[in-house]
C-alpha cells in the first residue's frame, strides 16, 4: 500500500492556524472513518492528537481539529503555539487487517 | 499508567532472524488489538504489523509480509514480532503501540532500535 500523501512542510505566525492535509485513495482515506493523526517531536515517540477522523482524546486541547471530504482528511492547528512546532503524520485503516501512514508535515511556529 | 517497554532489538546481519518483545503494563492487555509500528532513522512512520485482542486476527504490511510474524502472551501480557530474512531495508527503529490501524494508535512504546547491515 502507498504512503498517505501530506506536504512537507507547513507554518504559520503564534496565532494563526495552520491546515495540513492527508491525501489517499477510496480504498484507505475515502473509504473508512478511521483516520487519525499523530504529533512527533524530536527524539521523541509520537502522541495522538485526532482519532476517528475528528475526535479528540482527552487532554488534547481543542485547538486541533480533525475533518475529512472524499479522499482527502485535514488536521487544523488553531492558535498556534510555541509547543506545536513538531512533525505531524495521518494515518488510515487501509481493510484487510492493514494501516498506512502518510509522508508527514513538519510544522514550523514562525 | 500506561508503559509498553520494547526489547530485543541489535545489530543483525541481512537474511538473520531477531525477536522482538513488548511488556505492557498499565491496562488490560486482553482488551486490547496491538500492533508494531516502525520508523527508519530520519524518515516516516511505517505500519508493520497488528494482532487482535485474542491473537485470533493479525495483518501485515506487504514489505513484510511472509517474513515477520506477530504474536502475543495473555499470561505475560507480552506482544512478539519474530523476524526473519531480514534486509538493508528493514533497519528502523520499532515501536510497540496499543490499538489498530482501526481504533487509532492511543500509546507508543520509545521503540527498540534494529539495524540490519553486513
Amino acid at each position: 500500500q502507498s504512503a498517505l500523501t501530506q506536504p512537507p512542510s507547513a507554518s504559520g505566525s503564534p496565532g494563526q492556524s495552520v491546515a495540513i492535509s492527508c491525501t489517499g485513495t477510496s480504498s484507505d482515506v475515502g473509504g473508512y472513518n478511521y483516520v487519525s493523526w499523530y504529533q512527533q517531536h524530536p527524539g521523541k515517540a509520537p502522541k495522538l492528537m485526532i482519532y476517528e477522523v475528528n475526535k479528540r482524546p482527552s487532554g488534547v486541547p481543542d485547538r486541533f481539529s480533525g475533518s475529512k471530504s472524499g479522499n482527502t482528511a485535514s488536521l487544523t492547528v488553531s492558535g498556534l503555539q510555541a509547543e506545536d512546532e513538531a512533525d505531524y503524520y495521518c494515518s488510515s485503516y487501509a481493510g484487510g487487517n492493514k494501516g498506512v501512514f502518510g509522508t508527514g508535515t513538519k510544522v514550523t511556529v514562525l | 499508567e500506561v508503559q509498553l517497554v520494547e526489547s530485543g532489538g541489535g545489530v543483525v546481519r541481512p537474511g538473520g532472524s531477531l525477536r522482538l518483545s513488548c511488556a505492557a503494563s498499565g491496562f488490560t492487555f486482553d482488551d486490547y488489538g496491538m500492533s508494531w509500528v516502525r520508523q527508519a532513522p530520519g524518515k516516516g512512520l511505517e505500519f508493520v504489523s497488528i494482532i487482535n485482542w485474542n491473537g485470533g486476527s493479525t495483518g501485515y504490511a506487504d514489505s513484510v509480509k511472509g517474513r515477520f510474524t506477530i504474536s502475543r502472551d495473555s499470561a505475560k501480557n507480552s506482544l512478539y514480532l519474530q523476524m526473519n530474512s531480514l534486509r538493508a531495508e528493514d533497519t528502523a527503529l520499532y515501536h510497540c503501540v496499543r490499538g489498530t490501524p482501526y481504533s487509532s494508535f492511543d500509546y507508543w512504546g520509545q521503540g527498540t532500535l534494529v539495524t540490519v547491515s553486513s
